[in-house]
């Protein structure tokens, strides 16, 4: 059984350019789940999505936004980037909403230049 | 809202010694309580969760947790450790409330000496 899957793997952007992030779910999973990672702030969670709905959000600006097809692949999307998005981009996946229980990719590692 | 304080940045333990991370919870009701582990450059691998019942649980490689309510802590242990386990661990809180989202500590970075 695949696991979570994110493209691409690693991506440098220039300032002020926008990025689109993609995360196929496990198979049968219908949740999607979006965390940032930095050495500053630690994992913060970005978005959630079930159903091709957006459950739950996180502390993040306007230009960080995301969306779910039906085939519960999910991208997330940071317009005008700053030199602080550089980050480890996680998704993760889960059967249902609510479980909590959630089996993460391995990343994208967006590095902002 | 929830949150989780890991009060070691690094530990340094040597190959085959026992292992013991901390992790504190701040939350109002029944917590859902989650380690996982990262190596470098990877997402996160679940070790063990907490949801309710038997306050000791156990977890893949050999890890084990005690929920401890009254301190509000769910430490993590391991007797002997292996060099594969040096990776950064965070403990993670979950409230039934919040869907799926995870709020997480800052993380304990294990380094093990051969």
């Amino acid at each position: 059984k695949a696991g979570v899957t994110q493209t691409p793997r690693y991506l440098i952007k220039t300032r002020g350019q926008q990025v689109t992030l993609s995360c196929s779910p496990i198979s049968g999973h219908r949740s999607v789940s979006w965390y940032q990672q930095t050495p500053g702030q630690g994992l913060q969670f970005l978005f959630e999505y079930f159903s091709e709905t957006q459950r739950n959000k996180g502390n993040f600006p306007g230009r960080f936004s995301g969306r779910q097809f039906s085939n519960s692949r999910s991208e997330m999307n940071v317009s005008t980037l700053e030199l602080g998005d550089s980050a480890l981009y996680l998704c993760a996946s889960s059967p249902t909403a609510g479980t909590m229980e959630v089996t993460f990719g391995s990343g994208t590692r967006l590095t902002v230049v | 809202a929830q949150s989780v304080t890991q009060p070691d940045i690094h530990i340094t333990v040597s190959e085959g010694a026992s292992l013991e991370l901390r992790c504190n919870y701040s939350y109002g009701a029944t917590p859902y309580l989650f380690w996982y582990v990262q190596s470098p450059g990877q997402g996160l691998q679940l070790l063990l969760k907490y949801f309710s019942g038997d306050t000791l649980v156990q977890g893949i490689k050999g890890f084990e947790a005690e929920f401890k309510r009254s301190q509000s802590s769910f430490n993590l242990r391991k007797p002997s450790v292996h060099w594969s386990d040096a990776a950064e661990y965070f403990c993670a809180v979950g409230a039934k409330a919040a869907g799926n989202k995870l709020t997480f500590g800052g993380g304990t970075r294990v380094l093990v000496k051969p």
